[in-house]
């Protein structure tokens, strides 16, 4: 167990759809990272808050958008959904986002319909 | 363009011996370097890091070797265990990603008893 939360573990929708992911850090972690995991594909980095804050943007699609709230918990929020969504989403932790070992949570698996 | 590679997406080996996952990188302003294990239905989890200042770095069964002229690292596994089949992957941080990190695709390692 990492400490690193995240809910719900299974979501299922439809194309056009919006869903919301949600993330718990590790308690003391203020870095929050999102990754997006397709089939048979490595981790695609999509974006990194630090304390609330936006600090880097990968690959993230202009239709998905994420915040980190006061308690650093994060949000990652998928509209429009496409088919091609369907994949499984990381929320990574770290103390400060400097280099430093992030903390992977269990993921939430998204199947678009 | 694939920035972290791990051209083999599958390695077999049996129980007791060495198991060598290789990485190669194309960005020479990387400058640290980290594994994951990830098991099926969980978040990937930390296992050796190591930066450029350094060639090897050990930990316990594990050792990671950087060379950095050749742009490519290995991870070490002696002696290799059942519970060691997992996918590996190589992620790299540093240049214009800063500390956010780039990963491969992953190797399936497969120990076999």
């Amino acid at each position: 167990d990492s400490g690193v939360t995240q809910t719900p573990k299974h979501l299922i929708t439809a194309t056009g759809q919006r869903v919301t992911l949600r993330c718990s850090p590790r308690s003391g972690d203020l870095s929050v990272y999102w990754y997006q995991q397709s089939l048979d594909q490595g981790l695609q980095f999509l974006i990194h808050y630090y304390n609330g804050e936006e600090r880097a943007k990968g690959n993230i699609l202009e239709r998905f958008s994420a915040q980190q709230f006061p308690d650093l918990h994060s949000e990652l929020n998928l509209s429009s959904l496409e088919l091609g969504d369907s994949a499984l989403y990381f929320c990574a932790s770290s103390v400060d986002g400097d280099t430093d070992t992030q903390y992977f949570g269990p993921g939430t698996r998204l199947t678009v319909l | 363009d694939q920035q972290v590679k791990q051209n083999s997406p599958s390695l077999s080996v049996q129980e007791g011996r060495i198991s060598i996952l290789n990485c190669d990188y194309t960005n020479s302003m990387f400058d640290y370097f980290l594994w994951y294990k990830k098991y099926p239905a969980e978040g990937p989890t930390f296992l050796i890091s190591i930066s450029s200042i350094k060639d090897k770095n050990e930990d316990g069964r594990f050792t990671v070797f950087l060379n950095k002229s050749a742009k490519h690292l290995s991870l070490h596994i002696v002696p290799s265990q059942p519970g060691d089949s997992a996918v590996y992957f190589c992620a790299a941080s540093g240049g214009n990603y800063g500390q956010n990190f780039v990963f491969g695709p992953g190797t399936r390692l497969s120990v076999l008893p």
